[in-house]
């Protein structure tokens, strides 16, 4: 499975925008980018996956670049709930399974 | 909105006990997923469901592992002969074809 690399930790100030960057330069062209989230205590939780174009949806947006190395998922307003583990994954078009890697802890700041 | 439940939220046993860890998934999923996390560490990948059997396996899913599907509505993981290294959260999770997974709180897992 193809790897990604995040930065092990973010901090962000509430209410402002967030980026959080993901390197996947050994994707293939039939990998999908996925986001997930793990709040403290609770199991992961989807928030956006894409395969080439950006999405946008009602939880973030993420922008994938042209040549698919790397993407970055953006929450547009960080709110405290936000604060978690941010993994970005790859997955095979079946999506048969999710390989997790240490991911991205946000914490954000009132 | 649809869940994945999960029962027990914790599990007590003893070393070399069986125990078996319950998932109902949400009801017109296909693909039926467990998975682990071991205090502070990652979530890992032991097993993917579809069709009545099991379509992938990571190395951590041995013999001491099974899975079953054995109503059409719940989803077991047994673990036949616990260890202390068993001791994880255990995380249940299903998806449609071509869907996202949607993860169960979990089970906690704690082998004495």
């Amino acid at each position: 499975d193809a790897k990604t690399t995040q930065p092990n930790s973010m901090e962000s100030n509430e209410e402002e925008p967030v980026h959080l960057p993901c390197n996947h330069s050994t994707i293939s062209g039939t990998d999908y980018i996925h986001w997930y989230r793990q709040l403290p205590s609770q199991g992961p939780e989807y928030v956006i996956h894409g395969l080439t174009s950006n999405v946008n949806n009602r939880m973030a947006s993420l922008a994938i670049a042209e040549d698919r190395k790397s993407s970055t998922l953006i929450l547009h307003r960080a709110t405290l709930r936000d604060a978690a583990v941010y993994y970005c994954i790859l997955t095979q078009y079946n999506f048969n399974k999710f390989y997790f890697g240490s991911g991205t802890k946000l914490n954000v700041k009132p | 909105e649809p869940e994945v439940t999960q029962t027990p939220s914790h599990q007590v046993t003893q070393m070399g006990q069986e125990v078996i860890l319950r998932c109902v998934p949400i009801s017109n999923h296909l693909y039926f997923y467990w998975y682990r996390q071991i205090l502070g560490q990652k979530v890992e990948f032991l097993v993917s469901f579809y069709n009545n059997e099991i379509s992938e396996k990571s190395e951590i899913f041995d013999d001491q592992f099974s899975v079953e599907r054995p109503d059409g509505s719940n989803f077991t993981l047994k673990i036949r002969s616990t260890k202390l290294e068993d001791s994880a959260m255990y995380f249940c999770a299903s998806s449609g074809s071509h869907t996202e997974a949607f993860f169960g709180q979990g089970t906690r897992l704690t082998v004495v």
